[in-house]
């Protein structure tokens, strides 16, 4: 049990919409980060937020696009879905970002989206 | 640039041999490595860190691995595979840079047989 939640677990959209993915962070953790992982692949990391604005990006274009609160709650935003976007889609929270000793990543379980 | 590539998507043992996943890496800077077990259905766990402390790096259910510079090498082992252990495995290289982010490679699938 991590302590990070997600919602919802499974998602089925068509091509074109757009999806709202949700994350529950631990209490107390400033910073989430979120990362889209393929069938069959590694995570690939899209970005990550820090005291509620974004402290980092990968190589995801700008349909991809997140909020974090202040109730350590957060969102993935995709717009204009395509086939490629299915994946299971993983948050993760810590409590600064930046490597510490101590310093780890707690995942939620996923959501799983498919697009058709 | 930072790069992570795992040998092997496949890796089949016997219950009791010996586990050995690898993970060879690539940073411009010191980095940070990282296995983490991810099981059916649900999220990663981290099963142990390396943080440029000691090169052997004790983790959670047995598991160990050692970072060795001269290779970029960051191998996992369990002496003993136990059923229990079948799962993905991921390695994960990291920099400290304050806009943190994590590279994970492909992931090792590992089988147990009875």
């Amino acid at each position: 049990e991590t302590g990070v939640t997600q919602s919802p677990t499974h998602l089925i959209k068509t091509r074109g919409q757009q999806v709202t993915l949700r994350c529950s962070s631990q209490s107390g953790h400033n910073t989430v980060s979120w990362y889209q992982q393929a069938l069959g692949q590694g995570p690939q990391f899209i970005f990550q937020y820090y005291r509620e604005e974004e402290n980092g990006r990968g190589n995801f274009p700008p349909r991809f696009s997140g909020l974090q609160f202040p109730n350590y709650s957060s969102e993935l935003n995709v717009n204009a879905l395509e086939l490629d976007d299915s994946a299971l889609y993983l948050c993760a929270s810590s409590l600064e970002p930046g490597i510490a000793t101590n310093e780890k990543l707690f995942f939620g379980s996923g959501t799983q989206l498919s697009v058709l | 640039a930072q790069s992570v590539t795992q040998l092997g998507s496949h890796v089949s043992v016997s219950e009791g041999a010996l586990v050995l996943l690898r993970c060879n890496y690539s940073s411009s800077v010191p980095p940070y490595l990282f296995w983490y077990v991810q099981y059916p259905n649900q999220g990663l766990q981290l099963l142990l860190k390396y943080t440029s402390a000691a090169t052997l790096v004790k983790g959670i259910n047995g598991f160990e691995a050692e970072f060795k510079k001269s290779e970029t090498s960051f191998h996992l082992t369990k002496p003993s595979a136990h059923m229990s252990d079948a799962a993905e495995y991921f390695c994960a290289v990291s920099e400290d840079t304050g806009g943190f982010k994590t590279i994970f490679g492909a992931g090792t699938r590992l089988f147990v047989k009875a």
